[in-house]
């Protein structure tokens, strides 16, 4: 059954690092969101993608983070300085259609701690 | 006010009894989720609802638009079902494609065997 991948599944880095995050959507879906969770926290979403644009972003979403989908296949999340606060399991997800139509399908999450 | 609550927090229960969760939400929507979370963090989605309800396997959800009330119900409940379930809604939007979902913070259901 196809899946959503993420790479990689943990990363640490100092604070002020840049740090890129990898998704690997299922081949047909066309829309694509990022979501986090600060341990002991609920699920936040970011930002959602679609037609090689935002579609949507939350106001976690400042100018330190941006997307893209450089090729057809792969989804970025980059965090251009990080923060202590930045330190969460990042989720991406992806879905065949529109968001009131379609399930989403999860990644298994990359596990991010800044020092 | 968060713009989806679910209930209880934290539920345990012996093998094969009747569970159910549930979630409100205070916000219109154009669908919700369900969705189950495993101790190691993987979020794998169950059901998505706009209207009525649903069955797979042991699991049944259901939605009531009016009420803004969903629930989630597992019979004959296992151990294996323990996990943290999650409550999302799809808030409507004018603007059709990606749209956000808002998490509830989730019930962690244990079942002892």
């Amino acid at each position: 059954e196809p899946e959503v991948t993420q790479t990689p599944s943990h990363q640490v880095t100092q604070m002020g690092q840049e740090v890129i995050l990898r998704c690997v959507p299922i081949s047909n879906h066309l829309y694509f969101y990022w979501y986090r969770q600060i341990l002991g926290q609920k699920v936040e979403f970011l930002v959602s993608f679609y037609n090689n644009e935002i579609s949507e972003k939350s106001e976690i979403f400042d100018d330190q983070f941006s997307v893209e989908r450089p090729d057809g296949s792969n989804f970025t999340l980059k965090i251009r300085s990080t923060k202590l606060e930045d330190s969460a399991m990042y989720f991406c997800a992806s879905s065949e259609g529109p968001g009131n139509q379609e399930t989403q399908y999860f990644g298994p999450g990359t596990r991010l701690l800044v020092l | 006010k968060n713009e989806v609550e679910q209930s209880p927090q934290n539920l345990t229960a012996q093998e094969g009894e009747f569970i159910t969760i549930n979630c409100s939400y205070s916000v219109g929507i154009s669908a919700l989720h369900w969705l189950q979370q495993h101790p190691g963090g993987g979020i794998v989605s169950l059901f998505m609802l706009s209207s009525g309800k649903k069955k797979h396997g042991r699991l049944i959800a259901t939605i009531n638009i009016q009420e803004k009330h969903s629930s989630l119900h597992i019979t004959a409940s296992h151990p294996r079902d323990s996990a943290v379930y999650i409550c999302a809604v799809r808030t409507d939007g004018i603007i059709q494609g990606a749209q956000k979902l808002v998490f509830g913070q989730g019930t962690r259901l244990t079942i002892n065997p």
